[in-house]
């Protein structure tokens, strides 16, 4: 299994739809985040978690909310959809604990808003 | 405004030359940089880092330089490989200071292109 999960790993929506993506995480570690990339853009911060009871605004949080439900769980949700939220959304975690100041990443969830 | 740079976004190379990938970053705070790799329909993955106490680090075919007074770092591939070809981002990060410790900023990315 992958250390990082997300769920599903394509969708299609209908503008204002509510949708969730969801991310999982084996590794245990403290700090989760959601990012988006779009061509050209690189990859842009939505949200931020340091722990279950933290959560922080990334570059571009609105129209986005997130839930960390549990220390290895971490959703994005898009309350009412819009076709400029068609982009590949990447979960990530990291740990300040151990010497590596990396992230690992999950594999995205290509998201198309039609 | 953003703190990591990649100016050039794409890079196109021969099969067994050189590549080298360029990144500026402008907060004197960032102390840690590090490159991830991103194939199409996979997460990013790290390649490699680098501390500010050094100036280079090297990892098989793949070294990074640092230039701190310049706020600059390349990553160099030698030689370069069909299978190397991929999006690069470079990120910062600082690991001394503020709410915003361990986060990592990302550069824009720049896609390589290696051919036979």
């Amino acid at each position: 299994d992958a250390d990082v999960t997300q769920t599903p790993r394509n969708r299609i929506t209908k503008t204002g739809k509510r949708i969730m993506l969801e991310c999982s995480q084996t590794k245990g570690h403290d700090r989760m985040y959601w990012y988006r990339q779009d061509p050209g853009l690189g990859l842009r911060l939505i949200y931020y978690s340091f722990d279950v009871k933290d959560i922080n605004k990334g570059e571009i949080s609105d129209g986005y909310s997130v839930s960390r439900q549990a220390q290895a769980k971490f959703s994005l949700s898009l309350e009412s959809a819009i076709p400029n939220q068609t982009a590949l959304y990447f979960c990530a975690t990291s740990d300040l604990r151990g010497a590596d100041y990396g992230y690992t990443f999950g594999s995205g969830t290509r998201l198309t808003v039609v | 405004d953003q703190q990591v740079k990649q100016n050039s976004p794409s890079l196109s190379v021969q099969e067994g030359r050189i590549s080298i990938l360029n990144c500026d970053y402008t907060n004197s705070m960032f102390d840690y940089f590090l490159w991830y790799k991103k194939y199409p329909a996979e997460g990013p993955t790290f390649l490699i880092s680098i501390s500010s106490i050094k100036d280079k680090n090297e990892d098989g075919r793949f070294t990074v330089f640092l230039n701190k007074s310049a706020k600059h770092l390349s990553l160099h591939i030698v030689p370069s490989q069909p299978g190397d070809s991929a999006v690069y981002f470079c990120a910062a990060t600082s690991r001394g200071w503020g709410s915003t410790l361990g986060r990592l900023y990302f550069g824009r990315g720049t896609q390589l292109t290696v051919w036979p």
